[in-house]
């Protein structure tokens, strides 16, 4: 079956350091793969998606490529803000838009102190 | 953008007394709504998958018998666990899609049960 594996948390950092958080999936088919947030008290918020290989999901200064070949999507930021203090979660699905069964990785907390 | 609504957002109960917990979209109509459950340090992981006015699809492991769900209008969609016991005790979280091909699921904030 699928699955999604995720550098456990937290990840502390200080503000505008370079971000790295790794993951990794197993999955049967072409996959779709996406990146969420949750940001304290609210629900996951999608971050940034990538539909096939070799695509790029960028969003607010966030960046994953997929790799097919290490079948990997980590996720990157330059230079991070207080404000990046969430919970990230990495994750696929069979439908382009995620609209369909979604395999979540087990979240990795980030704090950005200044 | 989409917002998905639950209520409460954290309730506590006595062993095998029944919770109910709303999932509702405030600002689309959610042909299709996802139920999930959370454990600590573990990933979000699938319970059900429901069409408004059809009967859930339950994954595989998930009593559908202790875990009512009821989706009887496109923007209400209702959690009900019955004769909870302490191992229930999860944060549960639901998500809505909208319909005419949209294919994002917009997630609520979940729900903290803790059953004593």
């Amino acid at each position: 079956g699928n699955s999604v594996t995720q550098m456990e948390g937290p990840v502390t950092l200080s503000e505008e350091a370079f971000l790295t958080i790794n993951c990794t999936y197993t999955a049967t088919g072409y996959p779709s793969l996406f990146w969420y947030v949750q940001y304290p008290g609210e629900g996951l918020q999608l971050l940034l998606k990538a539909t096939k290989a070799d695509d790029k999901g960028s969003n607010k200064g966030f960046e994953a490529t997929y790799r097919k070949e290490t079948t990997s999507f980590h996720l990157e930021k330059g230079s991070v803000q207080v404000s990046d203090s969430a919970v990230y979660f990495c994750a696929l699905s069979d439908r382009p838009g995620g609209g369909n069964k979604l395999t979540f990785g087990t979240g990795t907390q980030l704090k950005v102190e200044l | 953008g989409a917002v998905v609504s639950q209520h409460p957002s954290r309730v506590i109960c006595k062993s095998g007394t029944s919770v109910k917990i709303e999932c509702r979209s405030l600002d689309f109509q959610a042909t299709t709504m996802f139920w999930y459950r959370q454990f600590p340090k573990q990933s979000l992981m699938l319970m059900a998958t429901s069409n408004e006015g059809s009967k859930a699809t339950y994954e595989q492991g998930v009593e559908k018998d202790k875990f009512l769900i009821n989706h009887a209008s496109l923007t209400l969609s209702t959690l009900t666990v019955t004769s909870a016991h302490p191992e229930d005790s999860s944060f549960y979280i639901c998500s809505a899609r909208g319909g005419g091909g949209f294919d994002e699921q917009f997630f609520g904030p979940g729900t903290r049960l803790t059953v004593l």
